[in-house]
This record gives structure tokens, sequence and C-alpha cells, in this order.
């Protein structure tokens, strides 16, 4: 098992509707990175979070990282086919190592 | 800026048959690390470096060699390829640890038969 878990590993939503992702640890996680990726090719970052209780927001994107630093969500509003992709959350496990790693990704289809 | 860079971009490999994937980054960054992607896997981290001359293992180191004689070049050595390393592998890199941005290559689409 990884040490970051996401959930759902795959999602199908119809356009329009909205939809969270989920990544959790048992450990304090040290910066908080969320990635997408479309099929095939290379990752976009979105957006990081440091802080216990920090939200970003980015269009129709949300991200949040709760206050122990133990989980992330991401929410997409009114989801588009755009938005269709790999979804991956990254973090570091420990502080100042360097360390960077990711749970298993998370594959959004959007149903137009 | 070029960013983070990999070569190449596809290989095929035989079984036994050693490598050498390349990355370079011309942002200056201090920590840069490797990663293969599998399906339903996410990605993993292979080994990683936060400067010059110091590098570390990360989650399956086994079957990969790296160095970082500078601070620019990072590349992933597979001195006897295996079936099991068929992957993509993606090279990234970052200032600093928990608060930067971290940058990924295009990636590397590695076959070994």
């Amino acid at each position: 098992s990884q040490e970051l878990e996401q959930s759902p590993q795959s999602l199908i939503v119809q356009e329009g509707k909205n939809l969270t992702i989920n990544c959790t640890s048992s450990k304090t996680l040290y910066g908080l990175y969320w990635y997408k990726q479309k099929y095939g090719e290379g990752l976009i970052f979105l957006m990081m979070l440091q802080k216990g209780g920090e939200e970003k927001s980015h269009e129709k994107i949300t991200a949040k990282l709760d206050e122990k630093k133990q989980q992330s969500s991401l929410h997409i509003t009114a989801s588009q086919p755009s938005h269709a992709g790999i979804y991956l959350c990254g973090a570091s496990p420990s502080r100042n190592t360097g360390k960077l790693i990711f749970g298993q990704g998370t594959t959004l289809q959007v149903k137009p | 800026n070029a960013g983070v860079t990999q070569t190449p971009k596809f290989q095929v490999l035989k079984t036994g048959q050693s490598m050498t994937l390349q990355c370079a980054q011309d942002m200056n960054h201090e920590y840069m690390s490797w990663y293969r992607q599998d399906p339903g896997m996410g990605l993993r981290l292979i080994h990683y470096s936060v400067g010059a001359g110091i590098t570390d293992q990360g989650e399956v180191p086994n079957g990969y060699n790296v160095s970082r004689s500078t601070t620019e070049d990072f590349p992933l050595r597979l001195l006897s390829a295996a079936p099991s390393q068929t992957s993509v592998y993606f090279c990234a890199s970052r200032w600093t640890p928990e608060r930067d941005e971290q940058f990924f290559g295009p990636g590397t689409r590695l076959t070994v038969l």
C-alpha cells in the first residue's frame, strides 16, 4: 500500500455535476501538491497547500488541506469534459527531506 | 528557460541491456527526482537528490542507479533492464521542499522486451 491514498480510484460524472477527490495519509504531510495529467501526456501543476486549514481555488477547482495536515480534498464545481484526466496528489511525508511521494491517482471521466 | 528536459522520449530495450535516461534542468533547482508511472499506480519515487553529490533512495530504487555530479543533470541508469521496468519515467525538479511547485519533464516511455 502507498503512504498516500487517493479515493475514489476512478470516477465517471455527467457534465455539470460537482465532484470531490480525496487524498489521505496516516502521517502529517508537508507540502500538499495537486497535479492533473491528460492521458499519455505530462503533468500540469494545479495548486499547492502548506498550512493546516488552507484552501485555494483556481477557476472551478478548489483544494483544501485539513487542520491536521493528513487529508486533502479536491473539489470540481460544474464539471466539464476538459476536466477529464488523471488527478494526482503528492506530499512530503517528513519535513525538509526533499522526498515527494504521490498517491495512485484518480481517473476522471466527464460525460457530455 | 527550457525547464526540465528528458531524453530520449521513447526507448525499446532487450532484457539485460543497459541504458541511461537523461534529465537536465536549467532553473538552478537543488532538488531533483525520478519517478515511474504505471497504470493504476500513480507516480512512484525511484531516487531523489537534494543537491550536487547527494542522492537518496525513494520507494522503488531496486534496479536503478543515479548520480548527481552537477546541479543541472540527474541521469538514471538501468544496469540490466528487466521487463518489469517497462514504464513511463518522469524527472522533476524544484527549488525547495514543501514550498515550491515541482516541475516535471515530458517523460520517457521505456519498453523492455
